[in-house]
């Protein structure tokens, strides 16, 4: 069972519209929590944190639920240059590398 | 430079040939991490180092998957004999520290094994 599962879509959404993302992690030990971007044939970059009281960062959300061990991403007004895969991050206790889930590929339509 | 840097950008290999792949960390970040991110999934965790010492190599899939950091700097992850499945995009990570935050990935190496 992999460590992080996450729907790999993909969502094909016009613009403006609001989209939500789900990941599920299997360590109840997990410690910190991410959403990364990647475009195609790039590097993933940071997108933002995720915090247990939840967190904003312009049309981002993001939300954590350590009992039910899920983490979720919105993103509200959707623009063009949103379009990528969106990937779910947990770090581990004693464990110094990322966990990643395969990525949410997001397409955001004229 | 500014960020990590990877080199090459690309490499074809002709199966059972030995390949290096390099990397150049962020200058004086400590913590080294090489991930294999093979087509459509997330990146797959291979080997750490904290300066020269290479404290975790778990996720290195096989032996013929070699990686050091002699210097506590330059990485170079070598490849013996490829094998098909061996294709994938290696991307490297550089971190000031050994927590999970301030990770600083590479544009990758892409490598396809013929």
């Amino acid at each position: 069972r992999k460590e992080v599962e996450q729907d790999p879509g993909p969502f094909n959404v016009p613009e403006g519209a609001t989209v939500a993302f789900n990941c599920t992690y299997s360590n109840s030990a997990s410690q910190s929590f991410f959403w990364y971007r990647q475009d195609c044939r790039k590097e993933p970059k940071l997108l933002m944190s995720v915090y247990s009281s939840g967190n904003e960062d312009g049309r981002f959300t993001a939300q954590l639920n350590r009992a039910s061990q899920y983490i979720s991403l919105l993103i509200r007004d959707s623009k063009l240059s949103d379009s990528a895969t969106y990937l779910c991050v947990v770090t581990q206790t004693g464990a110094n590398n990322l966990f990643f889930g395969t990525g949410t590929r997001l397409t955001v339509i004229p | 430079g500014a960020g990590v840097s990877q080199s090459p950008r690309y490499k074809v290999a002709k199966r059972g040939q030995d390949v290096a792949l390099r990397c150049d960390p962020i200058s004086g970040h400590v913590s080294l991490f090489w991930y294999q991110q093979a087509l459509g999934q997330g990146p797959e965790f291979l080997t750490y180092f904290q300066n020269e010492a290479q404290l975790d190599k778990s996720g290195l899939p096989s032996d013929r998957f070699f990686a050091e950091r002699p210097e506590g700097s330059v990485s170079t992850l070598k490849i013996q004999r490829t094998q098909q499945e061996d294709s994938a995009v290696y991307l490297c990570a550089s971190s000031p520290e050994p927590t999970g935050s301030g990770y600083t990935f590479g544009s990758g190496t892409r490598l396809t094994v013929v």
